[in-house]
């Protein structure tokens, strides 16, 4: 296993179009995570999913922000409308249930700018 | 609602010597985790280092080392030995105990670049 996945790396689109990004968590983790980076900023917590189930969502996530994990393994996180301020890097983490030990794996994120 | 602040945005030290970040927290919490994360340019976020708030011995992984300090929630990292790929940005981040929607929901400090020179 290579870690957490996160396509694609980088997405720039116009103003009022929707975007999608996809996370592959690592295979035996049944946690996944998604947060939001802006520049020069630390990640704030956008919404969590254990297994196919989303647990909780943050204010951050507007109406226009849709998160899915349809099988319990891949997530997507869905943008539509795109705002500038939509503009950050996207991160995807994954942890075991079982572990406890609070550790998250993050991927590498998928930068989005919107001009 | 728990916060997390770095106060140092940038540091920089020289390669083999010592260096020592920042963080505080603010929770009404009693059982906790701590932890320091480090992000280098272009890559994942991965972990350097944890915490747990009920044990009283700091916690060292090989070159790092932290100082906590529970009734001043202070959670500061020491680097010791700094090699060039510690250039990165540091991230302090806290997450409360106990399972439940909590676990995994990481409330992160600003962070603090950390340049390494040769």
């Amino acid at each position: 296993d290579t870690g957490v996945s996160q396509d694609p790396r980088h997405k720039i689109t116009k103003r009022g179009q929707n975007v999608t990004f996809r996370c592959d968590p690592i295979s035996e983790h049944n946690r996944l995570y998604w947060y939001r980076q802006t520049l020069g900023q630390g990640p704030e917590f956008l919404t969590y999913f254990q297994n196919e189930a989303q647990l909780e969502k943050s204010r951050l996530l507007s109406d226009r922000f849709s998160a899915e994990r349809p099988k319990g393994s891949f997530s997507t996180l869905e943008i539509q409308r795109t705002e500038q301020g939509d503009s950050a890097m996207y991160l995807c983490a994954s942890s075991s249930g079982t572990a406890n030990t609070g550790e998250l794996f993050f991927g590498e994120g998928s930068r989005l700018t919107v001009l | 609602a728990q916060t997390v602040t770095q106060s140092q945005p940038e540091m920089s030290v020289q390669e083999a010597e010592t260096v020592t970040l920042s963080c505080t927290y603010d929770t009404s919490e009693n059982n906790y985790y701590l932890f320091w994360y480090k992000q280098p340019p272009s890559r994942q976020m991965i972990l350097v280092i944890r915490q747990e708030a009920y044990k009283q011995q700091n916690a060292t992984e090989n070159r790092f080392s932290v100082n906590f300090q529970k009734a001043a929630k202070s959670f500061s990292l020491k680097i010791s030995d700094s090699q060039l790929g510690d250039t990165a940005m540091y991230f302090c981040a806290f997450m409360k105990h106990g399972g439940g929607t909590s676990y995994g929901k990481l409330t992160f400090g600003q962070g603090t670049i950390l340049t390494v020179h040769p």
